[in-house]
């Protein structure tokens, strides 16, 4: 057990529905960040939170977006869902605003598979 | 253009030394991470270099020449459990993460 949170761990829906994706950091950390892996792709990030606040945006879609809470878990809402956003989502945690810092990676939770039929 | 290269596919047998090499080009660099992944699971972390040379953790270690945009993984003992696939990942200036798309390593017998 990695100490990040995902829920839920599987995901069936439809084409044009909205799903939220859940995820609790580890214990301390402030930094949340939200990655997509396509099959046989590599991990995409789409966005990072630091301690409540948007810090950095990669290729995130209009149609989905995110936020982190007070309490530091954070949620990414996907909408009007497409087949091609069948994917796992991977959340990850770390102490800090800046990657690397302090020479630790990320920890990584064991994602969200989601399936649009 | 931001882009990281890392060769698809490697094989190496069980005992041996195997380097995975790993080639980048970002706005701004700030380090560079390797991470393991098994199928189905989460990326683990390995190492993080952000001064050129080499680190040495255990049987894993890594190394980063900032002015050649290089970095590699070497993989040394092999062993069956080191089939995975391991991932290169660059800090960019804007300190994004852009991980390439992964060596899948099979350790064979």
């Amino acid at each position: 057990d990695s100490g990040v949170t995902q829920t839920p761990k599987h995901l069936i829906t439809a084409t044009g529905q909205r799903v939220t994706l859940r995820c609790s950091p580890r214990s301390g950390d402030l930094s949340v960040y939200w990655y997509q892996q396509s099959l046989d792709q590599g991990l995409q990030f789409l966005i990072q939170y630091y301690n409540g606040e948007e810090r950095a945006k990669g290729n995130i879609l209009e149609r989905f977006s995110a936020q982190q809470f007070p309490d530091l878990h954070s949620e990414l809402n996907l909408s009007s869902l497409e087949l091609g956003d069948s994917a796992l989502y991977f959340c990850a945690s770390s102490a800090t605003a800046t990657p690397g810092q302090g020479s630790y990676g990320y920890t990584f939770g064991s994602g969200t598979r989601l399936t649009v039929v | 253009g931001q882009n990281i290269d890392q060769p698809t596919e490697m094989t190496a047998t069980e005992g041996a030394i195997v380097q995975i090499n790993c080639t980048y080009q970002t706005s701004g660099f700030n380090g560079l991470f390797w991470y393991q992944q098994h199928a189905g699971e989460a990326p683990t972390f390995l190492s993080y270099n952000v001064l050129d040379g080499l680190e040495e953790k255990g049987r894993f270690s890594s190394f980063l020449s900032r002015s050649k945009g290089y970095s590699y993984l070497l993989l040394k003992e092999l062993q069956m459990k080191d089939s995975a696939s391991y991932l290169c990942a660059a800090v960019t200036g804007g300190f994004k993460t852009i991980f390439g798309a992964g060596t899948r390593l099979f350790v064979k017998a």
